[in-house]
């Protein structure tokens, strides 16, 4: 893996709190993709994120789910008002400046609700 | 807009015989295609990627993939597989001169048995 921190690893929430997921890029990787795996499924996209900007946020549900990638710090995905049906594993990757055809991926937050 | 299709959800295998997981996608537009592995609990590792040039690209532990445009195919392969190889693996595209975004099929889960 080339570096992507993801934290925390695992989170448990009761239905109507807050889910904060933080996600630290490679050094140097200004680019940031968060995706969600639910269970017997892929990976399905979310949002892409440079520093400061939304650039696609075409996978993220229309209310609850928002994301940041601030000038300083990690990319935040924040999940408001947790329903069971947000259980599952939210992957962030990075990828560099420029077109290399990888994104280096986090090891994952597995969010459980209750 | 792409999809991707792994036309088998499990594949159960021999210690040391060849394996096959297989990937087709659909895309009105050019892609990159990539396969990725996922051991339990953890991230996504990239094994291969094609961008260009010779269709029969090699990667990491052994596997190799064959992009096959008229059959919009990019089969995986690994001519002797090993116990540790067992894992889930995941087909990926994304669109040439757009972002790194990818989309995933559902994944294959290889069990390699001794």
């Amino acid at each position: 893996n080339a570096g992507v921190m993801q934290n925390p690893r695992h989170l448990v929430r009761r239905r109507g709190q807050e889910a904060r997921l933080r996600c630290s890029p490679v050094k140097g990787h200004s680019h940031v993709y968060w995706y969600r795996q639910l269970p017997e499924e892929g990976l399905k996209f979310m949002v892409y994120l440079q520093k400061e900007n939304i650039i696609d946020e075409s996978g993220m549900p229309k209310e609850r789910f928002s994301a940041e990638f601030p000038k300083e710090g990690p990319s935040i995905l924040r999940i408001q008002q947790v329903v069971r049906g947000d259980s599952a594993a939210y992957f962030c990757a990075s990828s560099p400046p420029g077109r290399t055809g990888e994104l280096f991926f986090g090891e994952g937050s597995r969010l459980t609700v209750l | 807009a792409q999809s991707v299709t792994q036309l088998d959800s499990q594949v159960p295998v021999f210690e040391e015989a060849p394996v096959e997981l297989r990937c087709n996608y659909s895309s009105s537009v050019s892609v990159y295609l990539f396969w990725y592995v996922q051991y339990p609990n953890q991230g996504l590792q990239l094994l291969l990627k094609y961008l260009s040039g010779s269709t029969l690209v090699k990667g990491i532990n052994g596997f190799e993939a064959e992009f096959n445009k008229s059959q919009t195919s990019f089969h995986l392969r690994k001519p002797s597989v090993h116990i540790s190889d067992t894992a889930e693996y995941f087909c990926a595209v994304s669109q040439q001169g757009g972002s790194e975004k990818l989309v995933f099929g559902k994944g294959t889960k290889l069990t390699v048995n001794p």
